[in-house]
């Protein structure tokens, strides 16, 4: 059962940012906010996760509000290749089958020229 | 180089027949996935391996079996295919189980007539 909510679909012009928000308001405070995306026909892929503070890499930014109820994932200058099923997860990050990766319906990304 | 790798890619086969996927992956790796997508898009965990636990989803028929001849290995096995077996499953792999970042095959899309 996903404990997320993200917007079903959005659309993003090429070289502008794209904002995607994740609500998670129950989430417990040893769960981590990740992000997937799933270009199609392909495999998901890893883009970052946090806990508490906002991170950056060279994919993208997140940004966790201080109570930590919704988050955003941040993709600076939007490409066409961004196009995808953007997945927020939040699972505790260790072993056994709480720390399986839940995957709900997520926000499909159109990256519009 | 693929990280991750999975054959065939597509599989037609005929219901009732007994069917195998086979998973590689070259990270060295200790833990490794099966999750199945069906039609709806809907991604979910079938199993994680590593060579001390298997974790079976209860939703899970136990027509589906993993087997893992090694660590790099984790290929599943399907007997008495059914027509709602027909999905695209992925494999994924991760450093210890519970770790943040899961890599992902390119999926084997199996289709029952």
């Amino acid at each position: 059962d996903a404990k997320t909510t993200q917007p079903p679909s959005m659309d993003c012009a090429e070289g502008r940012a794209a904002n995607l928000p994740c609500n998670h308001s129950t989430i417990s405070g040893n769960e981590y906010v990740y992000w997937y995306r799933q270009i199609h026909s392909q495999g998901p892929q890893y883009i970052i996760h946090g806990l508490k503070n906002n991170e950056t890499n060279e994919m993208a930014s997140l940004i966790i509000t201080e109570d930590r109820k919704s988050s955003t994932l941040i993709l600076p200058h939007a490409t066409l290749r961004d196009t995808a099923v953007y997945y927020c997860i939040v699972r505790v990050n260790y072993g056994g089958s709480q720390g399986n990766l839940i995957f709900g319906k997520g926000t499909k990304l159109s990256v519009k020229p | 180089d693929t990280a991750v790798s999975q054959t065939p890619k597509y599989l037609v086969t005929q219901m009732g027949n007994d069917k195998s996927i086979k998973c590689e992956q070259n990270l060295g790796h200790d833990t490794m996935y099966w999750y199945k997508q069906d039609s709806k898009k809907f991604l979910k965990i079938m199993f994680s391996y590593n060579n001390k636990e298997l974790i079976i989803n209860e939703t899970v028929p136990n027509r589906f079996s993993p087997k893992s001849p090694d660590k790099a290995h984790l290929n599943l096995h399907i007997n008495s295919l059914e027509l709602g077996d027909s999905a695209v499953y992925f494999c994924a792999s991760s450093q210890v189980r519970g770790m943040n970042e899961q890599f992902f095959g390119p999926g084997t899309r199996l289709t029952v007539l």
